[in-house]
């Protein structure tokens, strides 16, 4: 089945500094979808991408749907302690619209 | 406001012995999934119901289970469970044809 590859796996930053994680993957994608997930919470949904090129913001959060449909980046400015947490991107997967492949994540700590 | 809500947040149950979580949903959308997530890991797809079509995953044990009685609710039920199945369980939604996938919070699954 489809893979994505999602790197870096965690970052410590500290805060105010900018944080920058991407996504790849083997097939096209016709979406992309960043989520953040606090501890012991469901993952929420940040930014959705659905055409190649398309660069997107969310208040400091940044992101792109790469040209090739193959990769997307995350970009936090100015980080703050409540960023802390895990991103998730994710596509369609099995030809259907509807059912999600996750990366395994990056995990993302503040130093404040 | 809560949209996706799951009951209840933490479960804990026996080794063997049945349980089932539950999830209702406001928003109306025809699509409902069961995803799994095990600590520091991805969540992974159990199952969906399309409308009133139920969608297993190839790889989900036949141990685990799910009904859709209605639009708003769906229900995971865990016929045996074993240690390997303490996990964090997130129900989703998503409307036709629209792959953002709107989270619970989860159901925390304990097994003694």
């Amino acid at each position: 089945g489809q893979q994505l590859n999602q790197s870096p796996q965690s970052m410590f930053i500290q805060e105010g500094e900018d944080v920058s994680m991407n996504c790849t993957s083997s097939s096209i994608f016709n979406t992309w979808l960043w989520y953040k997930q606090d501890p012991g919470e469901g993952p929420v949904l940040l930014i959705a991408l659905y055409k190649a090129g398309e660069l997107t913001s969310n208040g400091r959060l940044t992101a792109q749907f790469g040209i090739t449909r193959k990769d997307s980046f995350l970009n936090i400015s100015a980080s703050i302690p409540s960023d802390v947490g895990i991103y998730f991107c994710a596509g369609p997967s099995g030809g259907s619209n509807y059912k999600l492949t996750f990366g395994k994540g990056t995990l993302l700590t503040v130093n404040p | 406001d809560a949209m996706v809500i799951q009951n209840p947040r933490y479960q804990v149950t026996q080794f063997g012995k049945p349980v089932t979580l539950s999830c209702s949903q406001t928003l109306n959308h025809n699509v409902m999934y069961w995803y799994q997530q095990k600590s520091s890991q991805a969540p992974k797809l159990l199952f969906h119901y399309y409308d009133k079509d139920f969608n297993n995953e190839a790889d989900t044990p036949d141990n685990f289970q799910s009904r859709r009685p209605n639009t708003s609710f769906c229900f995971l039920d865990i016929r045996s469970p074993g240690l390997g199945d303490a996990a964090m369980y997130l129900c989703a939604t998503s409307r036709e044809g629209s792959s953002p996938l709107h989270f619970g919070n989860g159901t925390r699954l304990t097994v003694t």
